[in-house]
C-alpha cells in the first residue's frame, strides 16, 4: 500500500527557515518524480515543487523560487522542502504527492499524504 | 487568480446530473495537456477522480466522467449522492513563459447536494 506521510511543520516566524519531509512507502520511490502542493487554509491548491527521480532537475513556482529547495534522498525514501525567508502568505498544508506514472512529466497525483500544517505568524 | 478557471460552488438534488467547468488558455488546455479531477472531501486529502480528461482510476465510479474540448474541460455527475459534496479541482499543465509556468490548479467548485 502506497503511504506518503509528511512532517515537519511549525508555528515561525515570518523571515524564518524550515524544513518539511515526506516519508514514503510502496512504491519504488527512485523510480518516481515527486512533488510538493499547498493548499492555504480555506483556499485552492497550488503546486509548489518538483524534483526528479534522481534528484537532477527541479522545478518550483514563481511564489517560492529562490527561496523554498526540494531535495531527496532514494537511500531513506524520502523527500525534504527547506523553506527560507517565509512569509505569512506561505501559511498552508503542504502535501507530497506522487505521480500516477514513472516517466515523463505531466502526469496527475495518485496519491497524497494527510499534509502537514505550516504557520508563518510572529 | 487561478490560471484555471472554475465556477466557485455547483448544486444539485440527489438524482440530479451537474457539470463543473475549468476554462484554461492556449498556454495550457488549449496547448494539448492533458485535464485531470480531484474530489477533496472535508478535512481530508485530494483524491484523483478523473485522469487523462477522460480515464477513470479503479474505483472510481462511472457516475463521474470527464471531457475536454478546445481551451476547456468539463466534469459531470449523475445521479448526485450526498456523498459527493466535496470541493472539486481541475488540474493541468501550463507551459507559459510568465509566471504561471508549471503544474497548475483550478481555484476550485464547491458541490452542494441540495
Amino acid at each position: 500500500e502506497v503511504q506518503l506521510v509528511e512532517s515537519g511543520g511549525v508555528v515561525v516566524q515570518p523571515g524564518g527557515s524550515l524544513r518539511l519531509s515526506c516519508a514514503a512507502s510502496g512504491f519504488t520511490f527512485d523510480d518516481y518524480t515527486m512533488h510538493w502542493v499547498r493548499q492555504a487554509p480555506g483556499k485552492g491548491l497550488e503546486w509548489v515543487s518538483l524534483i526528479s527521480w534522481d534528484g537532477g532537475s527541479t522545478y518550483y513556482a514563481d511564489s517560492v523560487k529562490g527561496r523554498f529547495t526540494i531535495s531527496r534522498d532514494n537511500s531513506k525514501n524520502s523527500l525534504y522542502l527547506q523553506m527560507n525567508s517565509l512569509r505569512t502568505e506561505d501559511t498552508a498544508l503542504y502535501y507530497c504527492a506522487k505521480p500516477l506514472y514513472s516517466s515523463g512529466w505531466y502526469h496527475p497525483f495518485d496519491y497524497w499524504g494527510q499534509g502537514t500544517l505550516v504557520t508563518v505568524s510572529s | 487568480q487561478s490560471v484555471l478557471t472554475q465556477p466557485p460552488s455547483v448544486s444539485g438534488a440527489p438524482g440530479q446530473r451537474v457539470t463543473i467547468s475549468c476554462t484554461g488558455s492556449s498556454s495550457n488546455i488549449g496547448a494539448g495537456y492533458d485535464v485531470h479531477w480531484y474530489q477533496q472531501l472535508p478535512g481530508t486529502a485530494p483524491k484523483l477522480l478523473i485522469y487523462g480528461n477522460s480515464n477513470r482510476p479503479s474505483g472510481v465510479p462511472d457516475r463521474f466522467s470527464g471531457s475536454k474540448s478546445g481551451t476547456s474541460a468539463s466534469l459531470a455527475i449523475t445521479g448526485l449522492q450526498a456523498e459527493d459534496e466535496a470541493d472539486y479541482y481541475c488540474q493541468s499543465y501550463d507551459s507559459s513563459l510568465s509566471g504561471s509556468r508549471g503544474w497548475v490548479f483550478g481555484g476550485g467548485t464547491k458541490l452542494t447536494v441540495l
